[in-house]
């Protein structure tokens, strides 16, 4: 089956870039989003077709795929990003999601 | 801004079915996917599966029967455009069903012959807790 890794923990400090890596096979092939999930919330789209930001959410989101590793960037942290960031990618019409990466600034 | 909102009991019995509903608050049922996710109490999210207007419908493959050896999915998920809502049943659950459920919606493009999906709207979530 199909399975994206992403590391449990990222750490920075205020104001610093934080990088959180998913790596896959065939994200050539597939078209990452990401997910930011903070505690009792429901995830909000951040991230969707690799790189595209939806309406509402703030510039200092980006993200790549590099087709074998997708990262999503955090430029200038602040503490409302702390958060649980999910990837996620559909193969064979089958969704998936990585671990999650707890993202903690402070 | 359409509004999704998950329903249904908040216990159900080991080896019974679970079902869930979720209701969409425009009329936009038969324009996109659908789909189910779960997340397990401090665990991740897990895709259940989704169902497209048409009646098409694809599941998680680690959702099969443990009762046989049966590729069956333990999951149907369906749609009632007359009610704008789709559901979810879930059979012979067990403790490791036990999960926050989120329903959402799906929006689908394509670019360079690749088509992408993402969930941009989601319920607020329910909880189901399997116990005797």
């Amino acid at each position: 089956s199909y399975e994206l890794t992403q590391p449990p923990s990222v750490s920075v400090s205020p104001g610093q870039t934080a990088n959180i890596t998913c790596s896959g096979d065939r994200l050539g092939a597939n078209y990452v989003s990401w997910y930011q999930q903070k505690p009792g919330q429901s995830p909000l789209l951040v991230i969707f077709q690799d790189s595209k930001r939806p309406s509402g959410i703030p510039e200092r989101f980006s993200a790549s795929n590099s087709g074998v590793t997708a990262t999503l960037t955090i430029s200038g942290a602040q503490g409302m990003d702390e958060a649980d960031y999910y990837c996620e990618a559909w193969d064979s019409n089958i969704g998936v999601f990585g671990g999650g990466t707890k993202l903690t600034v402070l | 801004q359409v509004q999704l909102q998950e329903s249904g009991p908040g216990l159900a019995k080991p080896s019974e079915t679970l079902s869930l509903t979720c209701t969409v608050s425009d009329g936009s049922i038969s324009t996109y996917y659908w789909s189910w996710i779960r997340q397990p109490p401090g665990k991740g999210l897990e895709w259940i599966g989704y169902v497209y207007n048409s009646g098409s419908t694809n599941y998680n493959p680690s959702l099969k029967s443990r009762v046989s050896i049966s590729l069956q999915s333990r999951v149907t998920i369906s749609l009632d455009t007359s009610k704008s809502q789709f559901s979810l049943k879930m059979s012979s659950v067990t403790a490791a069903d036990t999960a926050v459920y989120y329903c959402a919606r799906v929006s689908r493009g394509i670019h360079l012959s690749y088509y992408y999906y993402y969930m941009d709207v989601w319920g607020k979530g329910t909880t189901v807790t399997v116990s005797s």
